[in-house]
């Protein structure tokens, strides 16, 4: 399963836009690339996954160069309760799937 | 639709004793994760079942783990003569029969303290 390398930590403001970049230089062609998002004391939760170019819902957005060795999680005007850790994932996107979660980026937004 | 269920949500366990962790998947779904996350890191892989079988226990301990779904109830993480190094938040997961198992549906977690 390919590495997935992210920033351990990022600080914002209300309403501002937030990007997370993670840098996965060893994703297999039939790799997706999927994030999820973990508050403190809960499980992780589903945000958003892709292949390729871009990807939107209504939560992210999700931007991944022809390469697809990087990808970038999009959060558009985030409140305080976006703070959590998001985790990049890098997986097959077809059959049995063994999530491998790396460190994740804490996010903290700040009034 | 009710999430995925875990109980106890905390236990503590001395040393040596069992601990066993109950999960109930979504409505619908019959394939059961689950996880175990150290403080400050992220999840690690245990095991995959779906009723009544193991597909992938590679991330289980070789000793002292064992798991199941049975066909009727929840799906039980067991843990026998437990020790310090096992506290953690063990979390499961589930996913439709079917579906994309990159989606994975997480539970509350059981936060397993051993003193």
């Amino acid at each position: 399963l390919a590495k997935t390398t992210q920033p351990i930590s990022m600080d914002s403001y209300e309403g501002q836009e937030v990007n997370i970049t993670c840098s996965h230089n060893n994703i297999a062609t039939n790799d997706y690339i999927t994030w999820y998002q973990q508050f403190p004391s809960q499980g992780p939760r589903f945000i958003i996954q892709g292949y390729k170019t871009k990807v939107t819902n209504e939560v992210a957005s999700l931007f991944i160069p022809a390469d697809r060795k990087s990808s970038t999680l999009s959060l558009p005007r985030v409140s305080l309760s976006d703070t959590a850790v998001y985790y990049c994932l890098v997986s097959p996107g077809t059959g049995f799937q063994k999530l491998v979660f790396g460190t994740g980026t804490r996010l903290l937004v700040s009034p | 639709n009710a999430g995925v269920m875990q109980n106890p949500r905390h236990l503590v366990r001395r040393r040596g004793q069992e601990a066993r962790l109950r999960c109930s998947p979504m409505k619908g779904h019959s394939h059961v994760y689950w996880y175990r996350q150290l403080p400050e890191e992220g999840l690690k892989f245990m095991v995959y079942l779906q009723k009544e079988n193991i597909i992938d226990e590679s991330g289980m301990p070789k000793e002292r783990f064992s798991a199941e779904f049975p066909k009727e109830g929840p799906s039980i993480l067991r843990i026998q003569q437990v020790v310090r190094g096992d506290s953690a938040a063990y979390f499961c997961a589930s996913s439709p029969s079917g579906g994309r198992s990159y989606e994975q549906y997480f539970g509350p977690g059981t936060r397993l303290t051993v003193t």
